[in-house]
């Protein structure tokens, strides 16, 4: 079977950095994504790793370890509308996304 | 990115009518699309999985019958939520796989069911 682990919630200072983990265990593996969700609002996509490495993308970066099967997600120079939910997000064999609880990240300023 | 819309954004109906929610990729073909419902401070549950000119893949507890799936063209799905009851009340959101390597689901801004 599949699980996904991720921390419910974490709070972190306005312009700091924060790192959201997330482990996981499968059989089946496509990638790995990362979506943010503000409340009251559908997913949007941050990032998807297949390959082992960080993949940067403005503010935001992305881990994936498949030997560990560990990935995280990284915000830099934090602002207040990053206050919102961060979901783990791991493709299986059939290209369906089995989801994470998700991460309500609380920003102070 | 890829944009995916979806009408109505919201609906309150009464209790026993048939709603229809329509998921549609703008500026791309989706093969695969997927609905979902999340329910207040909850995780997305994964409903369906809808493939272009088959039948729909319902996931456990889901029921077929009452949630009606079709995915007509590589750009529409539509679901529909027959004989609506308040339990049936949620955030229901479609999302499109955009495959060929560039593998990623992409979400439309979901449809807020109220029923009375």
């Amino acid at each position: 079977g599949q699980n996904i682990d991720q921390p419910t919630e974490m709070t972190a200072t306005e312009g700091a950095i924060v790192q959201i983990n997330c482990t996981y265990q499968t059989s089946g593996f496509n990638g790995l994504f990362w979506y943010q969700q503000h409340a009251g609002e559908a997913p949007t996509f941050l990032s998807y790793n297949v390959l082992d490495g960080l993949e940067e993308k403005g503010r935001f970066s992305s881990f994936l370890s498949r030997s560990k099967g560990y990935s995280y997600l990284l915000l830099k120079e934090l602002q207040m509308k990053d206050s919102a939910s961060y979901l783990c997000a791991l493709m299986d064999s059939n290209y369906q996304l089995i989801w994470g609880a998700g991460t309500k990240l609380i920003i102070k300023p | 990115g890829a944009v995916v819309s979806q009408h109505p954004s919201w609906v309150i109906c009464k209790s026993g009518t048939s709603v229809k929610i329509e998921c549609r990729s703008l500026d791309f073909q989706a093969t695969t699309m997927f609905w979902y419902r999340q329910f207040p401070k909850q995780s997305l549950m994964l409903m369906a999985t809808s493939n272009e000119g088959s039948k729909a893949t319902y996931e456990q507890g889901v029921e077929k019958d009452k949630f009606l799936i079709n995915h007509a063209s590589l750009t529409l799905s539509t679901l529909t939520v027959t004989s609506a009851h308040p339990e049936d009340s949620s955030f229901y959101i479609c999302s499109a796989r955009v495959g060929g390597g560039r593998e990623t689901q992409y979400f439309g801004p979901g449809t807020r069911l109220l029923v009375l």
